[in-house]
Formats: C-alpha cells, sequence, structure tokens
C-alpha cells in the first residue's frame, strides 16, 4: 500500500498567493516524522520542513507552514506569497518508527508560479 | 549547498557495465542513505548505513551493493546494468539519529545507460 499520496501531479499558482499541496499518510506507527523536500529543475533535494507525530504545534519555516491533521492523517505544505523561485516538485515524505531513518517519499507535486 | 557531495554528476555507460557512485556525508553525520530516483518508480529508498555498518535496506537490486568506509564516505556499486537502471542516484546523511531529524541530500548522480 502507498505510504505517501500525493494526489495534485501539477498546481499553478499567481505570483505573491498562498498555495496548499495535499500529502495524505499511511502508517499504524505512533511514532513517525513528515517531511517536505522542494527539486527544482537543476535536479537537488531542498529540505523545507519537518513535523515530528508527537509534536503539538504545526511546523513553520519562513513561508513554509506544514498543515498536520493527524486523525486525518494528511500533513499538507502551504507556501504564503509564493514567487517565481518556488515553481519547483515538492514530495512528502515519512520516516516511520525509531529503528532506521529511510523515507518513503510521494508522487511529488509539479508547482508552476505565473507571473 | 547541503554539504553532501557526490560524484560524478553525470555518468553514461553501456549495458552489462558496472559502475560505482561516491557519496561524502556532511561533517559529523554518521548516517547515509542510497536513494533512486527514476521516472516510472519515483523516490525510492535503497540502503543505509550507519557508522559503517548497514543499517536498512529497501528496494535494492542483488546487481547493486553499497559500503560505508571509515572515514565515512560511501559507495554505491551497480552491476551488470540494464536500461532501466538509468535514474538520479541520491545520497543523503543525517546526524547522529534521534537528534537530527533533516536528511540533507547531495545533487545526486545522473546515470544513464545506453
Amino acid at each position: 500500500a502507498q505510504k505517501i499520496t500525493q494526489t495534485q501531479p501539477g498546481m499553478f499558482v499567481q505570483e505573491k498567493e498562498a498555495v496548499t499541496l495535499d500529502c495524505t499518510y499511511d502508517t499504524s506507527d505512533p511514532s513517525y516524522g513528515l517531511f517536505w523536500y522542494k527539486q527544482p529543475s537543476s535536479g537537488e533535494m531542498i529540505f523545507l520542513i519537518y513535523q515530528g507525530s508527537y509534536d503539538q504545534q504545526n511546523a513553520t519555516e519562513g513561508r513554509y507552514s506544514l498543515n498536520f491533521q493527524k486523525a486525518r492523517k494528511s500533513a499538507n505544505l502551504v507556501i504564503s506569497a509564493s514567487q517565481l523561485g518556488d515553481s519547483a516538485m515538492y514530495f512528502c515524505a515519512m520516516r516511520e518508527g525509531q529503528g532506521d531513518y529511510k523515507l518513503s517519499f510521494g508522487a511529488g507535486t509539479t508547482v508552476t508560479v505565473r507571473a | 549547498d547541503s554539504g553532501v557531495t557526490q560524484t560524478p554528476k553525470h555518468l553514461i555507460t553501456a549495458t552489462g557495465q558496472r559502475v560505482t557512485l561516491r557519496c561524502s556525508p556532511r561533517s559529523g553525520d554518521l548516517s547515509v542513505y542510497w536513494y533512486q530516483q527514476s521516472l516510472d518508480q519515483g523516490l525510492q529508498f535503497l540502503i543505509q548505513y550507519y557508522n559503517g555498518e548497514e543499517r536498512a535496506k529497501g528496494n535494492i537490486l542483488e546487481r547493486f551493493s553499497a559500503q560505508q568506509f571509515p572515514d565515512l564516505h560511501s559507495e554505491l556499486n551497480l552491476s551488470s546494468l540494464e536500461l532501466g537502471d538509468s535514474a538520479l542516484y541520491f545520497c543523503a546523511s543525517s546526524f547522529r539519529e534521534g537528534l537530527v531529524h533533516e536528511q540533507f541530500f547531495g545533487p545526486g548522480t545522473r546515470l544513464t545507460v545506453l
């Protein structure tokens, strides 16, 4: 079964507007972590934000915030005040348990910011 | 710059050949992970090493092997290459387990098998 589901293959957003990228996850482990990475066309993977399953508050990092709804098993990324440089592929990922720290990735969402 | 280095950046080879991809983790990071990104399979975890020892194995083919050396750099060996092995191979590293959550990715090695 898919551990991470990203249902939006591609999205367009106007510059300076906010955009929400959906991510749902599936795990029975009470301890897990959720990550978002950005992959621009150049190919590198850039870490954006992390949310732990026991964290009480939603994570925020600058213009990035994570809308964590544990009961719904969703971890949506919100990018506020979009910039042209935000155009990229965005991946949601999950780490389960405490034994190892491998990440399971979703299929990704391509974001295109329009001027 | 994540601090993780990977060489080479690009690699073009023929079917049946063997290649070695190299990764140097961020200074102080003990754990190294290898991931494969292909169009049909997406991003997949291959294998993890922690301080020289194999810690976890994912969807890694038997034709592939890896190791982490005492200086903590890692190598991923791909042999008997097939067209389907063409992909972007990432190495990632993380700090002492449990203390830092982020995995920092290298720039990747793009492998093309002709």
